[in-house]
This record gives structure tokens, sequence and C-alpha cells, in this order.
């Protein structure tokens, strides 16, 4: 078993809806959080960061962490079309990036 | 502020050939990480330099190899490659300290034939 699990989609929405991705993972150490999002031929962009359990909003976009059941997702509201990528969740024990281990990410596509 | 900076952005080589990439962190950021990402496997961790000094190394074979420099630059070398070893080679530099995930690079793309 991976210790994040991720389902690689494809996830097909038409603009304007709310998307939801999701993560699971099986080590109770990891305490850092985070969403990355990858274009074709680039590589990830950081954008969403969160410590421990809860909620982050920026923008249309919100992260939400239960660590009690070792599940996070990532709401993207109003999706565009500019929002087709690939989207990583990706966590770690300690802070500083160390060891980060990701997901297989899920490719979203966003039709106009 | 200027990004991850990884060279070249492209690479073709024949097997049993060796590589060599660069990586220049984020201005400020003292720890890179090497990540080797194929459709299969997915966001593979390689290595983490600190102060030129390899602080955690993944389950890759000893082909792998990396160094970090006094001014936090970085390169990777692959030595004899092999047709696996094609994948998109990235680099992500982080501070230390609390609130530091790591800011990727838009990576190498190594082919190899």
């Amino acid at each position: 078993q991976k210790e994040v699990e991720q389902d690689p989609g494809p996830l097909g929405v038409p603009e304007g809806a709310i998307v939801s991705l999701n993560c699971t993972y099986s080590n109770s150490a990891f305490q850092y959080f985070m969403w990355y999002r990858q274009y074709s031929r680039k590589g990830p962009e950081l954008l969403m960061y969160t410590y421990s359990s809860g909620n982050k909003e920026d923008g249309r976009f919100t992260a939400q962490v239960d660590k009690s059941s070792k599940y996070i997702s990532l709401f993207i509201r109003d999706s565009q079309p500019s929002d087709s990528a690939t989207y990583l969740c990706a966590m770690s024990a300690d802070t500083g990036g160390f060891k980060t281990i990701f997901g297989a990410g899920t490719r979203l596509f966003v039709k106009a | 502020k200027a990004g991850v900076t990884q060279t070249p952005r492209y690479l073709i080589k024949t097997r049993g050939q060796q590589v060599t990439l660069s990586c220049s962190p984020i201005s400020g950021h003292r720890s890179v990480s090497w990540y080797q990402q194929t459709p299969g496997q997915g966001l593979q961790f390689l290595f983490e330099y600190f102060s030129e000094t390899q602080r955690n190394k993944g389950n890759f074979p000893g082909r792998f190899s990396g160094r970090q420099f006094s001014n936090s630059r970085s390169e990777m070398n692959v030595s004899t490659l092999e047709l696996g070893d094609s994948a998109l080679y990235l680099c992500a530099s982080t501070r230390t300290g609390e609130n530091s995930p790591l800011h990727f690079g838009n990576g190498t793309r190594l082919t190899v034939t």
C-alpha cells in the first residue's frame, strides 16, 4: 500500500462547477499538507500549504485536512478552463520540505 | 524574486552515457531536493542537500548522485544511463525552519535512447 493514495482521474467538469480533489494517507506522523498544481511541461506550483487539521481558504481554493480520518481535500469553486492541470497532494512529517511524499496526481479537465 | 532554475530544459542521451543536471535554488533557500517524475511512478524522492551535505537519500541505485555547492546551487549526475532513466527530473528548494514547503523548478526532461 502506498503512503499516499490519490485517484489519477482524469476528472472532467463543466466550467463553473465546484471541483473536489482528495487524498488519503496511512502515515499518522504527517503534519504538513500541500497541494500543487502542475501544467503540462512545467514543474509543480505550490497552491496551498496547511499544518495539522482544519481548513484554509485562498481565493477560489479551499484546503481541508482531517487527520482523524487521514483524508485531505482541495475544493475549487467556479472552476475555469485555466484550472485544467494535474493536481498533486503532498505531505510530510517534518517542516522544511524534508522527505515530502507526493500522491500520483489527479488530471483535471474543465470544459468551457 | 527569481524562482528555481534548472538547466538544461531538455536532454537526449544514449544508453551508457552519463548526464549532469543543474539547479539554482531561490535566493536564500539553502535546502535543495531532487525528484524523478514518470507517468507510471509519479514523483519519487531522489535526495536532499543542505549546507553542501546530503541529508537524505531515496531508494535509487548508486548511479544517481548529487552534490551541493557553497552557494546552494546543486547538481545531480546519472551515470551509465538506462532507458528507464527517461523522466522529468525536478529540483525543489526550501528555506529551513517553519512553514517551508518545497518550491519547484520546471525540470529537465531527460530522454535516453
